[in-house]
């Protein structure tokens, strides 16, 4: 069965980085877009990164731009979401999610990690 | 970006009743309207993808409609698992953007 585990999340101080990590298991990982969905406590869903099937292709939720990267090993399944610059806007729940879709368009969303918390605070 | 709204905030039924909830977007989104449920402490799930598509796994109960601006999840007859928020999700325009959710309660 489909399987996505995040790690990596935590506590960070303002204008520090982390990365999460995403490991996936139960398909073939390479012939899925990934994204990352975030969510701040109490509050509702925002879409933040995808990445194509091979990495070629990345595209950001305004809010992250230029701040936080999307990235992909294929060789051990295992999707990552660099970021940079944090601030405390930027706490939430970060969820990595499969795509079911082919070709890179906005996409729904058929499979979700258990989700990592990441609280940036001094 | 595309605004998703939902309707009601809260819905408050009991197990065996029919439950519609609603969700409007700010402009046309086609068809490319799906639904997640999610459980307190749990991750989403996905119910409906564009518009009317079970997912895998999905009870008949759970039904979707609309199109263009105006959408409906319908749950026939409620089950206690089925008490939790429901979400709606365009994926018509960049960004995918999410309704702020739906809270079926008892």
């Amino acid at each position: 069965q489909v399987q996505l585990v995040e790690s990596g999340g935590g506590v960070v101080q303002p204008g520090r980085s982390l990365r999460l990590s995403c490991g996936a298991s139960g398909f073939t990982f390479n012939e899925n877009n990934m994204h990352w969905v975030r969510q701040a406590p109490g509050k509702g869903l925002e879409w933040v990164a995808v990445i194509s099937s091979d990495g070629s292709n990345k595209y950001y939720g305004d809010s992250v731009k230029g701040r936080f990267t999307i990235s992909r090993d294929n060789s051990k399944n295992t999707l990552y979401l660099q970021m940079n610059s944090l601030t405390t806007e930027d706490t939430a729940v970060y969820y990595c999610a499969r795509d079911p879709l082919t070709i890179v368009v906005p996409a729904f969303f058929d499979y979700w990690g258990q989700g990592a918390l990441v609280t940036v605070s001094s | 970006e595309i605004v998703l709204t939902q309707s009601p905030a809260t819905l408050s039924l009991s197990p065996g009743e029919r439950a519609t909830l609603s969700c409007r977007a700010s402009q046309s989104v086609d068809n490319y309207l799906a639904w997640y449920q999610q459980k307190p402490g749990q991750a989403p799930r996905l119910l409906i993808y564009d518009t009317s598509n079970r997912a895998t796994g999905i009870p008949a109960r759970f039904s979707g409609s609309g199109s263009g601006t105006d959408f409906s999840l319908t749950i026939s007859s409620l089950e206690p698992e089925d008490f939790a928020v429901y979400f709606c999700q365009q994926r018509s325009y960049w960004p995918p953007t999410f309704g702020p959710g739906t809270k079926v309660d008892i």
